[in-house]
Protein backbone atom coordinates (compact mmCIF):
# COMPACT_ATOMS: atom_id res chain seq x y z
CA UNK A 1 0.00 0.00 0.00
CA UNK A 2 0.92 3.30 -0.35
CA UNK A 3 2.26 5.79 1.97
CA UNK A 4 4.05 8.60 3.34
CA UNK A 5 6.58 9.10 6.38
CA UNK A 6 7.81 12.22 7.70
CA UNK A 7 9.32 11.36 10.64
CA UNK A 8 9.41 15.16 11.43
CA UNK A 9 6.34 16.24 13.24
CA UNK A 10 8.09 19.88 14.16
CA UNK A 11 11.39 21.45 12.93
CA UNK A 12 12.73 24.62 14.69
CA UNK A 13 15.66 26.83 12.92
CA UNK A 14 17.03 29.99 13.28
CA UNK A 15 16.64 32.74 10.45
CA UNK A 16 19.62 32.15 8.01
CA UNK A 17 20.21 28.34 8.66
CA UNK A 18 20.02 26.07 6.50
CA UNK A 19 16.86 23.58 6.27
CA UNK A 20 16.48 19.91 5.33
CA UNK A 21 12.68 18.16 5.88
CA UNK A 22 12.70 14.11 5.40
CA UNK A 23 10.28 12.44 3.09
CA UNK A 24 10.22 8.70 2.88
CA UNK A 25 7.48 6.68 0.65
CA UNK A 26 6.16 3.81 0.07
CA UNK A 27 5.08 2.92 -3.88
CA UNK A 28 5.33 -0.36 -5.87
CA UNK A 29 7.16 1.58 -8.89
CA UNK A 30 8.06 5.43 -9.22
CA UNK A 31 5.84 7.58 -7.91
CA UNK A 32 4.72 10.97 -8.55
CA UNK A 33 6.16 13.15 -5.93
CA UNK A 34 5.58 16.51 -4.47
CA UNK A 35 5.62 19.11 -1.75
CA UNK A 36 3.59 21.34 -0.54
CA UNK A 37 3.26 24.41 1.85
CA UNK A 38 0.31 25.39 4.18
CA UNK A 39 0.27 28.59 5.92
CA UNK A 40 -1.83 28.83 8.95
CA UNK A 41 -5.73 29.34 7.75
CA UNK A 42 -4.54 29.22 4.07
CA UNK A 43 -5.04 25.71 1.58
CA UNK A 44 -2.07 24.40 0.17
CA UNK A 45 0.68 25.83 -2.09
CA UNK A 46 2.56 23.81 -4.70
CA UNK A 47 5.91 24.33 -3.37
CA UNK A 48 7.73 21.72 -6.68
CA UNK A 49 7.21 18.69 -8.16
CA UNK A 50 9.20 15.20 -9.50
CA UNK A 51 8.03 13.41 -12.31
CA UNK A 52 10.56 12.40 -14.23
CA UNK A 53 13.98 13.34 -15.48
CA UNK A 54 17.04 15.14 -13.47
CA UNK A 55 16.28 14.12 -9.68
CA UNK A 56 17.13 17.33 -8.32
CA UNK A 57 14.15 19.86 -8.85
CA UNK A 58 14.21 23.36 -8.06
CA UNK A 59 11.13 24.68 -6.35
CA UNK A 60 9.72 28.33 -5.74
CA UNK A 61 11.10 30.45 -2.97
CA UNK A 62 14.13 29.00 -3.16
CA UNK A 63 13.42 25.44 -2.22
CA UNK A 64 15.21 22.43 -3.71
CA UNK A 65 14.07 18.44 -3.38
CA UNK A 66 16.64 15.55 -4.31
CA UNK A 67 14.75 12.21 -5.28
CA UNK A 68 16.39 9.20 -4.62
CA UNK A 69 15.15 5.87 -5.63
CA UNK A 70 17.32 4.18 -3.60
CA UNK A 71 16.55 5.42 -0.32
CA UNK A 72 12.76 5.74 -1.30
CA UNK A 73 13.14 9.60 -0.28
CA UNK A 74 12.63 12.85 -1.51
CA UNK A 75 13.61 15.24 0.96
CA UNK A 76 13.26 19.00 0.89
CA UNK A 77 15.83 21.82 1.30
CA UNK A 78 16.90 25.26 1.68
CA UNK A 79 20.02 26.93 1.98
CA UNK A 80 18.62 29.95 3.96
CA UNK A 81 15.69 30.05 5.85
CA UNK A 82 13.29 33.07 6.15
CA UNK A 83 10.95 33.78 8.54
CA UNK A 84 8.01 33.86 6.01
CA UNK A 85 9.29 30.50 5.85
CA UNK A 86 7.13 29.39 9.44
CA UNK A 87 4.79 27.07 7.86
CA UNK A 88 3.33 23.48 7.66
CA UNK A 89 4.99 21.53 5.27
CA UNK A 90 3.47 18.52 3.43
CA UNK A 91 4.95 15.32 1.61
CA UNK A 92 3.19 13.73 -0.97
CA UNK A 93 3.02 11.08 -3.17
CA UNK A 94 0.73 10.28 -6.92
CA UNK A 95 -0.21 7.34 -7.90
CA UNK A 96 1.04 6.52 -11.66
CA UNK A 97 -1.82 4.48 -12.89
CA UNK A 98 -4.05 2.15 -12.12
CA UNK A 99 -7.11 2.94 -9.96
CA UNK A 100 -5.70 4.62 -7.79
CA UNK A 101 -4.88 7.35 -10.82
CA UNK A 102 -4.33 10.80 -9.72
CA UNK A 103 -4.98 10.41 -5.88
CA UNK A 104 -2.48 11.83 -3.16
CA UNK A 105 -1.15 10.33 -0.32
CA UNK A 106 -0.20 12.85 1.89
CA UNK A 107 2.31 12.79 4.81
CA UNK A 108 0.93 14.16 8.13
CA UNK A 109 3.14 17.50 7.75
CA UNK A 110 6.49 19.28 9.42
CA UNK A 111 5.53 22.33 11.29
CA UNK A 112 8.57 24.71 10.60
CA UNK A 113 9.12 27.59 13.33
CA UNK A 114 11.53 30.43 12.24
CA UNK A 115 13.44 31.76 15.29
CA UNK A 116 14.70 35.50 14.07
CA UNK B 1 -4.94 35.20 -12.47
CA UNK B 2 -6.38 31.29 -13.33
CA UNK B 3 -7.13 30.23 -9.58
CA UNK B 4 -9.37 27.99 -7.42
CA UNK B 5 -12.18 29.78 -5.08
CA UNK B 6 -13.76 28.80 -2.52
CA UNK B 7 -16.60 30.60 -0.99
CA UNK B 8 -17.23 30.99 1.69
CA UNK B 9 -13.79 30.97 3.50
CA UNK B 10 -15.50 30.67 6.94
CA UNK B 11 -18.71 29.17 7.67
CA UNK B 12 -20.49 28.66 10.88
CA UNK B 13 -23.63 25.78 11.40
CA UNK B 14 -25.47 24.20 13.48
CA UNK B 15 -25.77 20.67 14.45
CA UNK B 16 -27.77 18.69 11.51
CA UNK B 17 -28.23 22.12 9.48
CA UNK B 18 -27.40 21.25 5.77
CA UNK B 19 -24.79 23.58 4.74
CA UNK B 20 -23.37 23.98 1.12
CA UNK B 21 -19.34 24.65 0.25
CA UNK B 22 -18.70 26.38 -2.80
CA UNK B 23 -15.61 25.59 -5.64
CA UNK B 24 -14.72 27.48 -8.61
CA UNK B 25 -11.70 27.41 -11.06
CA UNK B 26 -11.04 29.40 -13.61
CA UNK B 27 -8.04 26.55 -14.99
CA UNK B 28 -10.63 25.17 -17.13
CA UNK B 29 -9.32 21.78 -15.71
CA UNK B 30 -10.97 18.54 -16.07
CA UNK B 31 -10.52 17.12 -12.16
CA UNK B 32 -12.18 19.02 -8.88
CA UNK B 33 -11.45 17.22 -5.67
CA UNK B 34 -12.80 17.77 -2.23
CA UNK B 35 -10.71 17.24 0.44
CA UNK B 36 -11.51 17.04 4.46
CA UNK B 37 -8.29 18.35 6.47
CA UNK B 38 -8.88 18.40 10.48
CA UNK B 39 -6.46 20.12 12.79
CA UNK B 40 -2.92 19.21 12.62
CA UNK B 41 -3.67 15.97 10.15
CA UNK B 42 -3.14 15.92 6.51
CA UNK B 43 -5.77 16.18 4.17
CA UNK B 44 -8.35 13.27 3.63
CA UNK B 45 -9.56 12.81 0.19
CA UNK B 46 -13.15 12.83 -0.06
CA UNK B 47 -14.35 12.44 -3.49
CA UNK B 48 -13.57 13.13 -6.76
CA UNK B 49 -14.85 14.52 -9.91
CA UNK B 50 -13.15 13.17 -13.10
CA UNK B 51 -15.36 15.28 -15.66
CA UNK B 52 -19.19 14.40 -14.58
CA UNK B 53 -17.81 10.73 -13.43
CA UNK B 54 -17.92 11.07 -9.91
CA UNK B 55 -15.60 9.38 -7.88
CA UNK B 56 -16.48 8.51 -3.96
CA UNK B 57 -13.86 7.75 -1.47
CA UNK B 58 -14.77 4.63 0.27
CA UNK B 59 -14.59 5.42 3.83
CA UNK B 60 -16.40 9.16 3.00
CA UNK B 61 -20.07 9.11 5.31
CA UNK B 62 -23.00 9.52 3.47
CA UNK B 63 -23.55 12.38 5.25
CA UNK B 64 -21.34 13.86 2.56
CA UNK B 65 -22.21 14.79 -1.10
CA UNK B 66 -21.01 16.49 -4.21
CA UNK B 67 -22.82 17.94 -7.11
CA UNK B 68 -20.62 19.50 -10.24
CA UNK B 69 -23.12 21.08 -12.67
CA UNK B 70 -20.60 22.68 -15.30
CA UNK B 71 -16.95 22.79 -15.51
CA UNK B 72 -16.23 25.35 -13.48
CA UNK B 73 -17.89 24.26 -10.45
CA UNK B 74 -18.09 21.99 -7.32
CA UNK B 75 -20.15 22.02 -4.38
CA UNK B 76 -19.82 20.23 -0.98
CA UNK B 77 -23.10 19.23 0.51
CA UNK B 78 -23.36 18.14 4.08
CA UNK B 79 -26.60 16.85 5.02
CA UNK B 80 -26.68 16.83 8.36
CA UNK B 81 -23.42 17.82 10.00
CA UNK B 82 -21.86 16.27 13.25
CA UNK B 83 -19.65 18.31 15.81
CA UNK B 84 -16.71 15.96 13.86
CA UNK B 85 -17.60 17.61 10.69
CA UNK B 86 -15.76 20.45 11.81
CA UNK B 87 -12.81 20.89 9.39
CA UNK B 88 -10.86 22.77 6.84
CA UNK B 89 -12.34 21.78 3.48
CA UNK B 90 -9.75 22.26 0.34
CA UNK B 91 -11.06 22.06 -3.29
CA UNK B 92 -8.42 21.10 -5.80
CA UNK B 93 -8.52 20.66 -9.52
CA UNK B 94 -5.93 19.11 -11.48
CA UNK B 95 -6.14 18.82 -15.66
CA UNK B 96 -6.35 15.13 -15.93
CA UNK B 97 -5.72 12.82 -12.70
CA UNK B 98 -2.47 11.74 -12.32
CA UNK B 99 -1.84 15.22 -12.93
CA UNK B 100 -0.59 18.47 -10.35
CA UNK B 101 -3.26 19.38 -8.05
CA UNK B 102 -3.80 23.28 -7.44
CA UNK B 103 -5.49 24.20 -4.53
CA UNK B 104 -7.80 26.70 -3.20
CA UNK B 105 -7.90 28.52 0.04
CA UNK B 106 -9.94 26.25 2.06
CA UNK B 107 -13.47 26.89 3.97
CA UNK B 108 -13.34 26.62 7.95
CA UNK B 109 -16.44 24.99 8.70
CA UNK B 110 -17.69 25.13 12.34
CA UNK B 111 -20.43 23.12 13.75
CA UNK B 112 -22.14 24.69 16.63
Amino acid sequence: AQSVTQPDIHITVSEGASLELRCNYSYGATPYLFWYVQSPGQGLQLLLKYFSGDTLVQGIKGFEAEFKRSQSSFNLRKPSVHWSDAAEYFCAVGARGGSTLGRLYFGRGTQLTVWP
Amino acid sequence: DAMVIQNPRYQVTQFGKPVTLSCSQTLNHNVMYWYQQKSSQAPKLLFHYYDKDFNNEADTPDNFQSRRPNTSFCFLDIRSPGLGDAAMYLCATSRDRGETQYFGPGTRLLVL
